[in-house]
């Protein structure tokens, strides 16, 4: 799995749009972006997950350079609910590559009121 | 539907003991995955099992074992307990039919503390 790098942590105002980045140079043609969030003393809830193109769901949108270099996890309106560690993970699709994902120590997001 | 479930949720333990911890997947998923996560790190690969069968291994000793029952159900097992073994064990499971979306979904996990 390709390496990322995320800030280790960044404040938001509650209301406000979190942008969290995330740098993976050396992704792979083949390599998904995928984000998760682990809220304290909880297991890790996946977010989202693209390829090239920006996706959004109900949660949060993903923004993906042209070059794939680097990508934002965006969550428009943070409540305070939000407050948590965000994983970037780059990898292989498929649910066999899934459990091998490489967490690194991810952006602690707090988000104050 | 349940979610991952994972036992039990806290426990102690000292040096040298041996302790299981277990894991039952989301109904339907086939793939279990476990993860070490030690106080302020991301969670570390430690094994995924896939139709019973090791599908990968994280850089962990072999005092670390695990196995899949035919349920797919889960056991974590480790020998020999150090003190740097106490952190948070955490269970995934993903389904076939997330091949392509490959999300995984995790258990609340096993806090485990060596004495």
């Amino acid at each position: 799995d390709a390496k990322t790098t995320q800030p280790p942590s960044m404040d938001c105002a509650e209301g406000r749009a979190a942008n969290l980045p995330c740098n993976h140079s050396t992704i792979s043609g083949n390599e998904y972006v995928y984000w998760y969030r682990q809220i304290h003393s909880q297991g890790p809830q996946y977010i989202i997950h693209g390829l090239k193109n920006n996706e959004t769901n109900e949660m949060a949108s993903l923004i993906i350079t042209e070059d794939r270099k680097s990508s934002t996890l965006i969550l428009p309106h943070a409540t305070l609910r939000d407050t948590a560690v965000y994983y970037c993970i780059v990898r292989v699709a498929g649910n066999t590559n899934a459990g091998k994902s490489t967490f690194g120590d991810g952006t602690t997001l707090t988000v104050k009121p | 539907d349940a979610g991952v479930t994972q036992s039990p949720t806290h426990l102690i333990k000292t040096r040298g003991q041996h302790v299981t911890l277990r894991c039952s997947p989301i109904s339907g998923h086939k793939s279990v995955s476990w993860y070490q996560q030690v106080l302020g790190q991301g969670p570390q690969f430690i094994f995924q099992y896939y139709e019973k069968e090791e599908r990968g291994r994280g850089n962990f000793p072999d005092r670390f074992s695990a196995r899949q029952f035919p349920n797919y159900s889960s056991e974590l097992n480790v020998n020999a307990l150090l003190l740097g073994d106490s952190a948070l064990y955490l269970c995934a499971s993903s389904s076939l039919a997330d091949a392509n979306t490959g999300e995984l979904f995790f258990g609340e996990g096993s806090r485990l503390t060596v004495l």
